[in-house]
Parts: structure tokens; C-alpha cells; sequence
């Protein structure tokens, strides 16, 4: 069962790059990473998905190493309304979505 | 075109009373999901539904939350004689034919409280 630990809180300033990394040690062979935001009151919804090496959209880009353990989600030039709170999801045989990574965007 | 909708959009009752919680998925999408999500807190799986059948609905709490679905589209969760512990947002996904990979759109929720 593929599990996912990310930090539980992250703070950043408007203009700044932000990192947020997720470990899924046990991922299986045929398992995407995909990552989820949520704003308060708000359903999640998909922000972006890879398999392996990097994956780029208009919203953030994503790092996935070759032993595929981890990944980092990565939001260029963050502004306020990047505070949410992002869900890394392995999707093995269970929808797990975890406690995700509060982030708080500062002026 | 139209996203998940989901109704009420909040609940009060009072301990011991049954609730009926609806989604209604986008048009097409064979497969739903609920989750229930209590304040600060993580999504909780609860079911999962491909077309009107259930293959796992391994995260009910307990044999007071039952749900369905009906012609492949609209579904009710039902909670039974609820309990102060059932407050959360109740959230319902779908997504195009449940492949694991897929994207999963929520609706916005519906907020429950048990006084």
C-alpha cells in the first residue's frame, strides 16, 4: 500500500519559488504521482501529474527522481492565492490523499 | 460544460436523525468518489462507485453510512442515525472511467453538522 508523507506546514513570500516534496517510498511499478490543491471551503482540484523524470504545465512543474520515492511539486513566482493546502496521491490500490502541506503565501 | 454538483451545500440536524447527502457527477463519467473531510483535516476515503456497482466501498466508517447510485449517474450518501463525530464536509469526485491515473473533479461539498 503506497503511502505519502509531506510536511505538514510550509511559509513563503509572494514572488518566491516554492519547493514541496512528498516521499512515497513503497510507489508501485505502475503508479502516477499526482498532486492535488485545495483552497478553503473548496473541493481539491488537479494540478498536475507525472511518471518519471519532469513534467512542466502552466501551473507549477513536477520533479520525480529515477527511484521514483519522491517527488517535488515546484510553483514559480508564488502569489496569495497560492495558499492552499496540496495533496500528493499515489494512487495504488487505495485513493489516499493524506493530511497534504498547508502553504501560507506572505506579502 | 457542468461540473459536480452536490446538495445540500450544508446540513444541520440533530443527533439520531438520517441524512441524505446527493451527488451529481458530470455527464459520462462512469465513476465516483466520496470523501469526507473533518475540519483541518485530510480527505477520508469512504466509496467508490464504476457505473451503479460498488467494488470498494472499504472506507464506510460503519453500517450507518451506506450510499448508492443510480442509472450511472446521480448518487446518495445516507448516514443513519447520525452521530456528533459524522460533522465533516462531505465531497464527492468523479472522474471519466475510474482508470487510477485519472483526474478526479470534485464538487464543492457538502457541509454537515450534528448538534
Amino acid at each position: 500500500l503506497a503511502k505519502t508523507t509531506q510536511p505538514i506546514s510550509m511559509d513563503s513570500y509572494e514572488g518566491q519559488e516554492v519547493n514541496i516534496t512528498c516521499s512515497h517510498n513503497n510507489i508501485a511499478t505502475n503508479d502516477y504521482i499526482t498532486w492535488y490543491q485545495q483552497f478553503p471551503s473548496q473541493g481539491p482540484r488537479f494540478i498536475i501529474q507525472g511518471y518519471k523524470t519532469k513534467v512542466t504545465n502552466e501551473v507549477a512543474s513536477l520533479f520525480i527522481p529515477a527511484d521514483r520515492k519522491s517527488s517535488t511539486l515546484s510553483l514559480p513566482r508564488v502569489s496569495l492565492s497560492d495558499t492552499a493546502v496540496y495533496y500528493c496521491l499515489v494512487d495504488a490500490s487505495k485513493i489516499i490523499f493524506g493530511s497534504g502541506t498547508r502553504l501560507s503565501i506572505r506579502p | 460544460g457542468a461540473g459536480v454538483s452536490q446538495s445540500p451545500s450544508n446540513k444541520v440536524t440533530e443527533k439520531g436523525k438520517d441524512v441524505e447527502l446527493r451527488c451529481d457527477p458530470i455527464s459520462g463519467h462512469t465513476a465516483l468518489y466520496w470523501y469526507r473531510q473533518s475540519l483541518g483535516q485530510g480527505l477520508e476515503f469512504l466509496i467508490y462507485f464504476q457505473g451503479n456497482s460498488a467494488p470498494d466501498k472499504s472506507g464506510l466508517p460503519s453500517d450507518r453510512f451506506s450510499a448508492e447510485r443510480t442509472g450511472g449517474s446521480v448518487s446518495t450518501l445516507t448516514i443513519q442515525r447520525t452521530q456528533q463525530e459524522d460533522s465533516a464536509v462531505y465531497l464527492c469526485a468523479s472522474s471519466l472511467q475510474g482508470a487510477k491515473q485519472e483526474t478526479q473533479y470534485f464538487g464543492p461539498g457538502t457541509r454537515l453538522l450534528v448538534l
